[in-house]
């Protein structure tokens, strides 16, 4: 079975700044997806980026970007340039490309990040 | 476009009672997912229909819980005898075709159970 570890259950950064947020995973499967999902305070989850990982070069996008090291197991996201309406929490997620049970994402247990003024 | 929708968006009901919950999901989107976020569980998947195959049925609780979807398009989620520990927000997902096609969520229904 996959799982999602999200060892920073809350962060805060100054609004600019850049911060990083960390996941780690455990699977047998050599061919899946990582995703980073935002979840505002509105409840809507939000895609923020997302991996393949038959892909070595990291994923960007704007002020979002992946350090994803697959034999390590990890995927953390880093926020550039932090604004206010970056705060939410933040989801780190996988998804198998074959066989059973794939389309269904596994979330970690989120990271709450507070970007302040 | 449309985003994914979801009804209602609060749900207060009694224990024991059947509740019903609707998921739109985007126009052409043939994937549809249906996910449980809650305090003690964090987010965990349900259900998940693709076009006219059977539904994943894999990560549904209990017997109390049931979903179809009607003509490939509007999903309903129902539990029936519903119990405390089914409060919790709701999540519909939609996706195009593809197995990596990213998902597309609503804001959820907020179920409390009292």
């Amino acid at each position: 079975a996959q799982t999602v570890t999200q060892s920073q259950p809350e962060m805060s950064v100054q609004e600019a700044e850049t911060v990083t947020l960390s996941c780690t995973y455990d699977t047998s499967e050599n061919n899946y997806y990582l995703f980073w999902y935002k979840q505002p305070p509105s409840r809507q989850m939000i895609l923020v980026i997302r991996q393949e990982a038959y892909k070595q070069q990291n994923a960007t996008e704007n002020r979002f970007s992946v350090n994803f090291q697959k034999a390590a197991k990890s995927f953390s996201l880093k926020i550039s340039d932090s604004q206010l309406g970056d705060t939410a929490m933040y989801f780190c997620a996988f998804m198998k490309q074959y066989g059973g049970s794939q389309g269904n994402l596994i979330f970690g247990k989120g990271t709450k990040l507070s970007v302040k003024p | 476009g449309a985003g994914v929708s979801q009804s209602p968006s609060n749900k207060v009901t009694e224990k024991g009672k059947d509740v019903e919950l609707r998921c739109d999901p985007i126009s052409g989107h043939t994937a549809l997912y249906w996910y449980r976020q809650s305090l003690g569980q964090g987010l965990e998947f349900l259900i998940y229909f693709q076009g006219n195959s059977a539904p994943d049925k894999s990560g549904l609780p209990s017997d109390r819980f049931s979903a179809e979807r009607t003509g490939g398009s509007v999903s309903t989620l129902t539990i029936q005898r519903t119990q405390q520990e089914d409060s919790a927000v709701y999540l519909c997902a939609s996706s195009s075709q593809y197995v990596a096609d990213t998902q597309y969520f609503g804001p959820g229904t907020r179920l409390t159970v009292l």
